[in-house]
């Protein structure tokens, strides 16, 4: 069965360092989602694409994090720098159209600790 | 916009007693609901989803949902679970003319004893 891929699993980074996300969707799925997961909380959408344009980033704090799906395939998402507060499960989903009746399915998820 | 709450952090259930954990939601225009599970450092999975039609709306795993609009409800539940369903699950809605940007509650963490 095919599944979303992300990378690294776990990461440990300092503040003020700069980290970077890998995911790579099911395959014929335009749409991407980056999602943030703090500890206890459901997850928040940070970026949304739709091939390779963005159709909401409307909560991704822009002064430090940015996203792209250059080819419209696999995406990155980047901090920098990190703060302690971006301590999180960032997890990226993938849907085969960006409507609410499309499944996402989500990937294991890459979990941040910054010290 | 939309919002989810879960009125449960926690339920501990004995195994092969049943469970319901409870979801409301608020909206000013048409949704979709869903319910997801999340097993420890795994990413989210999704257990149902109501679209329309009937208000009792079946998923995998024996789980079980029933839509409510005038008490804008969509509970969760399984007549008998397992050690297995021990994990975290999440209720989640969207509008129905968005681009399927997802609305979680907070969760509910679900501990299962034998």
């Amino acid at each position: 069965e095919a599944e979303v891929a992300q990378s690294p699993r776990y990461k440990i980074t300092e503040k003020s360092q700069a980290v970077a996300f890998w995911c790579d969707p099911i395959s014929g799925h335009a749409t991407l989602y980056w999602y943030r997961q703090i500890l206890g909380q459901g997850p928040e959408l940070l970026v949304q694409f739709q091939d390779e344009s963005v159709v909401d980033d409307s909560q991704l704090p822009k002064d430090r994090f940015s996203a792209e799906r250059l080819k419209g395939v696999d995406s990155t998402l980047k901090i920098q720098p990190a703060e302690l507060g971006d301590s999180a499960m960032y997890l990226c989903a993938s849907s085969f159209l960006g409507t609410s009746t499309y499944e996402q399915y989500f990937g294991p998820g890459t979990r941040l600790t910054v010290t | 916009a939309q919002s989810v709450t879960q009125l449960d952090s926690q339920v501990p259930v004995f195994e092969e007693a049943p469970v319901e954990l409870r979801c409301n939601y608020s909206s000013s225009v048409s949704v979709y609901l869903f319910w997801y599970v999340q097993y420890p450092n795994q990413g989210l999975q999704l257990l149902l989803k109501y679209l329309s039609g009937s208000t009792l709306v079946k998923g995998i795993n024996g789980f079980e949902a029933v839509f409510n609009k005038s008490q804008t409800s969509f509970h969760l539940r399984k007549p008998s679970v397992h050690i297995s369903d021990t994990a975290e699950y999440f209720c989640a809605v969207t509008a129905t003319d968005s681009w399927g940007k997802l609305q979680f509650g907070a969760g509910t963490q679900v501990v299962v004893t034998p």
